[in-house]
């Protein structure tokens, strides 16, 4: 089975800090994600790669950047929290092409006080 | 512009009272439909991957069906270990570069 794996399930940050959020998948996929989900809100994509060193943004990368370094590492990045980033953040992978769903992390709980 | 829609919001049935959750949608060039799982405080789980009209899947008590416009999930004599939130998602267009439009969720409630 494909694992998606991120690195903290809970995470308390205060304004301000820089905060790294890791995702690490095994299955050699070509694509990975980064969301955030928020009561009535749904499912919102932040960025995105289709490769390594390659990145695109999302609906609502303001805020937010990301690093892909190695195939299987994805990395989200608060330059500098603010409590309106308080969120569960959802990463996920996916085959390149033809019709494939997405591999879910666990999710990371942040709150930013 | 591609569009998922799902109803209801919530459901709240009684253990083996069946019941259908609904999916419709809008997108150019259907390359598949999903249906995930979410419990609360987790991410979303893979169920099922419908790819054309008139296509089914089934897993347990789970099955789910797909049509030009919608796909529904239905549900036959569910347990209360059911309950969980139900996300439907499409990927379309004609890039293999085409990203998944995930619906709002609908929220099902078994009681015992």
């Amino acid at each position: 089975d494909v694992k998606v794996t991120q690195s903290s399930r809970y995470l308390v940050k205060r304004t301000g800090e820089k905060v790294f959020l890791e995702c690490v998948q095994d299955m050699d996929h070509e694509n990975m994600f980064w969301y955030r989900q928020d009561p009535g809100l749904g499912l919102r994509l932040i960025y995105f790669s289709y490769d390594v060193k390659m990145k695109e943004k999302g609906d609502i990368p303001e805020g937010y950047s990301v690093s892909r370094e190695k195939k299987e590492r994805f990395s989200l990045i608060l330059e500098s929290a603010s409590t309106n980033q308080t969120s569960m953040y959802l990463c996920a992978s996916s085959q390149g092409t033809g019709s494939y769903g997405y591999t879910f992390g666990s999710g990371t709980r942040l709150t930013v006080v | 512009e591609d569009q998922v829609t799902q109803s209801p919001e919530a459901l709240r049935l009684q253990e083996g009272e069946s019941s259908s959750l609904n999916c419709s949608y809008t997108v150019s060039g259907l390359r598949g439909l999903f249906w995930y799982r979410q419990d609360p405080g987790k991410g979303p789980e893979f169920l099922f991957t419908l790819y054309s009209a008139g296509e089914e899947k089934e897993k347990e008590r789970l099955k789910a069906t797909l049509t030009k416009k919608e796909s529904f999930l239905h549900i036959t004599a569910p347990k209360p270990e059911d309950s969980a939130t139900y996300l439907c998602a499409v990927r379309g267009g004609y890039s293999s570069a085409s990203k998944i439009i995930f619906g709002s969720g609908t929220r099902l409630s078994i009681r015992p």
